[in-house]
């Protein structure tokens, strides 16, 4: 069966700090990816999504970027994070429907 | 990003009774329509889906679509105080990559 693992679960870091998290997926090939980011009592924001390796399509301008280097792998980075990056990011892919892991709560100081 | 459009709520109901959530979209391309369940600091669990115009049941849910008013909803039947959660609506447009979410819906069942 298909299952896709996100960690940390938490995460606190300070501004100005870079940031990578990491997403990966078992059990299918090129699937799609995307990283979402709820900021607190809001709804899913859509970052990034990819449809294959090196494949990244850029939704919002921002102080964040995102890679596939593998096939089933996804990451989320940030040379330096701002206070406004906090928030609770989410990957997911997508089998027709989409499914999530289970999200980092980023806190930045 | 294209708006899809929730009553942020609380929207509160006696056990028993029937939740009902709204879900309007702007882009008329739009193709594939979700339900998300998603529990206070917790990842977005999948609901319903429904594609075509009309009603479409699983178990005490029921999705319904309007596309000639862009519109989606979703009946909860026979509430329970397990399904208070915050309630995702999520459009997909015709290229079937993106998937645009609402704000949500927080919904309160009382005992």
């Amino acid at each position: 069966s298909q299952t896709i693992h996100q960690w940390p679960a938490t995460l606190v870091q300070p501004v100005g700090s870079p940031l990578s998290l990491e997403c990966t997926v078992e059990g299918t090939s090129n699937p799609n990816l995307y990283w979402y980011r709820q900021a607190a009592g809001r709804g899913l924001q859509l970052l990034f999504y990819s449809v294959g390796i090196g494949q990244i399509s850029s939704e919002v301008p921002q102080n964040l970027s995102a890679s596939r280097p593998q096939d089933r792998q996804f990451i989320l980075s940030s040379k330096k994070l701002l206070l406004s990056d906090s928030g609770f990011y989410l990957c997911a892919w997508k089998v027709q429907k989409l499914f999530f892991g289970s999200g980092t709560q980023l806190s930045v100081l | 990003q294209k708006e899809v459009e929730q009553n942020s709520g609380p929207l509160s109901v006696p056990e028993g009774a029937i939740a009902s959530l709204n879900c309007t979209y702007s882009d008329r391309g739009s193709q594939s329509f979700f339900w998300y369940r998603q529990y206070s600091g917790k990842s977005p669990e999948l609901i319903m889906s429904i594609y075509s115009n009309g009603d479409k049941e699983d178990g005490r849910f029921t999705a319904q679509l309007n596309k000639a008013s862009q519109y989606v909803s979703l009946l909860i039947r026979d509430s329970q105080p397990s399904d208070s959660a915050t309630y995702l609506c999520a459009v997909v447009v015709y290229n079937f990559n993106k998937f645009y979410f609402g704000s949500g819906t927080k919904l309160n069942v009382k005992p």
